[in-house]
């Protein structure tokens, strides 16, 4: 069974740092594209990066380029999300997102249940 | 980036009855090269992350009721839920994996008339 469970969110000034794990397990970890996905009530789901298999690609939003940086460790069967220079606009619900394939252009197919990040000072 | 727009906002349908949520997207999401739309449908109910139901716009995923059926290829797409059940009732959302930002509509809320 997939499981997917992200850990590290919390309560951080704006200017603020956070890194967020996913540890996955009932897959072979290293053979699938991962992402992060954030949830607003106002601005509903939003994609926030994600990793191929191998972490050979990565890609970001525009939002979080340059302030976010997506990684895994294979071997530890865990995918992170360091977030630098936080700010209020990045409060929401985190989620750890398994694709179908090693291709970050595979569909989601399964998701954690999320962890809370807010920015407030 | 690729604008995704759903509708309607939100349906109210009889149990038994037929719901049918519409996406679009701003450019195609059909990738020639493999015949593939990139277009994917979830399921959210309160509380829960989302679910995936329908993958390659028609491809429905394992353990998910034939009830719900995916259709469209380039710009629009379709979800149908053929008989609503209870269950059923939750927000959808479709998302486009073509190209990145992977970009998701704002959500149709489906509830019980």
């Amino acid at each position: 069974e997939v499981q997917l469970v992200e850990s590290g969110g919390g309560l951080v000034q704006p200017g603020g740092s956070l890194r967020l794990s996913c540890a996955a397990s009932g897959f072979t970890f290293s053979s699938y594209a991962m992402s992060w996905i954030r949830q607003t009530p106002g601005k509903g789901l939003e994609w926030v990066s994600a990793i191929s298999g191998s972490a050979g690609s990565t890609y970001y939003a525009d939002s979080v380029k340059g302030r976010f940086t997506i990684s895994r460790d294979n071997s530890e069967n865990t995918l992170y999300l360091q977030m630098n220079s936080l700010r209020a606009e990045d409060t929401a619900l985190y989620y750890c997102a398994k694709s179908a394939g090693n291709s970050c252009y595979s569909p989601v197919d399964y998701w954690g249940q999320g962890t809370l990040v807010t920015v407030s000072s | 980036d690729i604008v995704m727009t759903q509708s309607p906002d939100s349906l109210a349908v009889s149990l038994g009855e037929r719901a049918t949520i519409n996406c679009k997207s701003s450019q195609t999401v059909l990738y020639s090269s493999n015949n593939k739309n990139y277009l994917a449908w979830f399921q959210q109910k309160p509380g829960q992350p989302p679910k995936l139901l329908i993958y390659w716009a028609s491809t429905r995923e394992s353990g998910v009721p034939d009830r719900f059926s995916g259709s469209g290829s380039g710009t629009d797409f379709t979800l149908t839920i053929s008989s609503l059940q209870a269950e059923d009732v939750a927000v959808y959302y479709c998302q486009q994996h073509y190209s990145t930002p992977f970009t998701f509509g704002p959500g149709t809320k489906v509830d019980i008339k």
